[in-house]
């Protein structure tokens, strides 16, 4: 059964990086069958997309936040990262990793998601 | 502002059919598949329909997805109340290089 797990700091001071680690079990993220995506939640609103990573590198990032992300991975931990510089408040969420079928350039649905974890931008 | 239009709320009472619109435009919805996601309090998000009209392993059959030229629809027949939860669509877009985008999200209330 496949399992992700976000880690990464629950506080962090604005204008600073955020960073968070999503952490792959029970499969491999080099396997070349999925992509691995960021979406976040701030709280009591909708679902978005931040970007997503193939086993190769390739990326495609949301355009509207493009300028401040960044997403690796790390096949030998079988883990993808993602960094969002400059933050502010509005990009206080909670941040979900996600794996979806690379059907297509699209790809398929998010078919596992990790719990998410909260993170606060505030000094 | 989300790219993709749902309805804030919908409500019915138990057995009832109730069904939650999204619509979009010619680069998402009318050129790609939609997705739906079901949301329980304080969870993450579960993949309920895809391809449009397609149930993953375990989703009831009481769920059903469909889509006409650039909008969607998903309908749950037989409503539960552990049906109550948010719903969001979802759909690839082929405009800046390509990206996916969300509907806001419909709150669904069973009476």
């Amino acid at each position: 059964q496949v399992q992700l797990q976000e880690s990464g700091p629950g506080l962090v001071k604005p204008s600073q990086t955020l960073s968070l680690t999503c952490t792959v079990s029970g499969g491999s993220i080099s396997s070349g069958s999925y992509y691995w995506s960021w979406i976040r939640q701030p709280a009591g609103k909708g679902l978005e997309w931040i970007g997503r990573i193939y086993t190769s590198g390739s990326t495609n990032y949301n355009p509207s936040l493009k300028s401040r992300v960044t997403i690796s991975v790390d096949t030998s931990k079988n883990q993808f990262s993602l960094k969002l510089s400059s933050v502010t408040a509005a990009d206080t969420a909670v941040y979900y990793c996600a794996r979806s079928p690379r059907w297509s350039v699209a790809g398929g649905g998010w078919d596992y998601w990790g719990q998410g974890t909260l993170v606060t931008v505030s000094s | 502002q989300s790219v993709l239009t749902q309805p804030p709320s919908a409500s019915g009472t138990p057995g009832q059919r109730v069904t939650i619109s999204c619509s979009g435009s010619s680069s998402n919805i009318g050129s790609n598949y939609v997705y739906w996601y079901q949301q329980l309090p304080g969870t993450a998000p579960k993949l309920l329909i895809y391809r449009n009209n397609q149930r993953p392993s375990g989703v009831p059959d009481r769920f059903s997805g469909s889509k006409s030229g650039t909008s969607a629809s998903l309908a749950i027949s037989g409503l539960r109340s552990e049906d109550e939860a948010d719903y969001y669509c979802a759909a690839w877009d082929d405009s800046l290089s390509g990206h996916w985008v969300f509907g806001g999200g419909t709150k669904l209330t069973v009476l």
